[in-house]
């Protein structure tokens, strides 16, 4: 069974600066999905950014960017120029493309708490 | 405005009564999944829909039942078979299983008292 574990609790990074979340997972499979969402103090959850397996570009969305080390299993989020905005619970989340079953179900891990500190 | 609603926002339940938790999208989405999330916990799948009239038990889906008669609505019973149902519970959908995002609704607290 796949898993995805967050090792940071809890991080904190100064307005207008870079903080990188760690996000590794463990899978047998080749081809799979990983995301980041976040969950602000409304608890609405919001996708921030996804990467598809096969693809060796790491994804970029505006100020969010992501370090995939396919061969680590690692999946790394840095967020650029971080604002008071960005403070929220951060989850990593894995995919199978494997769709039969529970296969293509998301596997979360169990979070980031971001402070922005102003 | 195409989306996902749960209600009620908030739920008081006292024990030993079921309780009903709404969820309704009008995306056009055909999976449907409910989740349940606790505090220093990612979220945990409960039960998931990949069609009308069918579904399938994901993790964490003892003492907790749903139905799913309508395409745009997933309802989640918490029954009172579950030992501890105090949460935050987050219903989500996709376009098809195969389809790769998930779209959320804001949660229902639930509490028993």
């Amino acid at each position: 069974a796949q898993t995805v574990t967050q090792s940071q609790p809890e991080m904190s990074v100064q307005e207008a600066e870079t903080v990188t979340l760690s996000c590794t997972y463990d899978t047998s499979e080749s081809d799979y999905y990983l995301f980041w969402y976040k969950q602000p103090p409304s608890r609405q959850m919001i996708l921030v950014i996804r990467q598809e397996a096969y693809k060796q570009q790491n994804a970029t969305e505006n100020r969010f960017s992501v370090n995939f080390q396919k061969a680590a299993k690692s999946f790394s989020l840095k967020i650029s120029d971080s604002q008071l905005g960005d403070a929220a619970m951060y989850f990593c989340a894995y995919r199978s493309m494997n769709y039969g079953g529970s296969q293509g179900n998301l596997i979360f891990g169990k979070g980031t708490k971001l402070s922005v500190k102003p | 405005d195409g989306g996902i609603t749960q209600s009620p926002k908030y739920l008081f339940r006292k024990e030993g009564q079921n309780v009903t938790l709404s969820c309704e999208q009008n995306l056009n989405h055909d999976a449907m999944y409910w989740y349940r999330q606790d505090p220093g916990q990612g979220l945990r799948l409960i039960y998931y829909s990949q069609i009308v009239n069918d579904f399938q038990k994901g993790d964490i889906a003892e003492g907790y039942s749903v139905s799913r008669e309508k395409k745009e609505s997933f309802p989640l019973t918490v029954t009172s078979a579950q030992k501890n149902p105090t949460a935050f519970y987050l219903c989500a959908s996709s376009m098809g299983a195969s389809y790769n995002e998930q779209f959320f609704g804001p949660g229902t607290r639930l509490t028993v008292l």
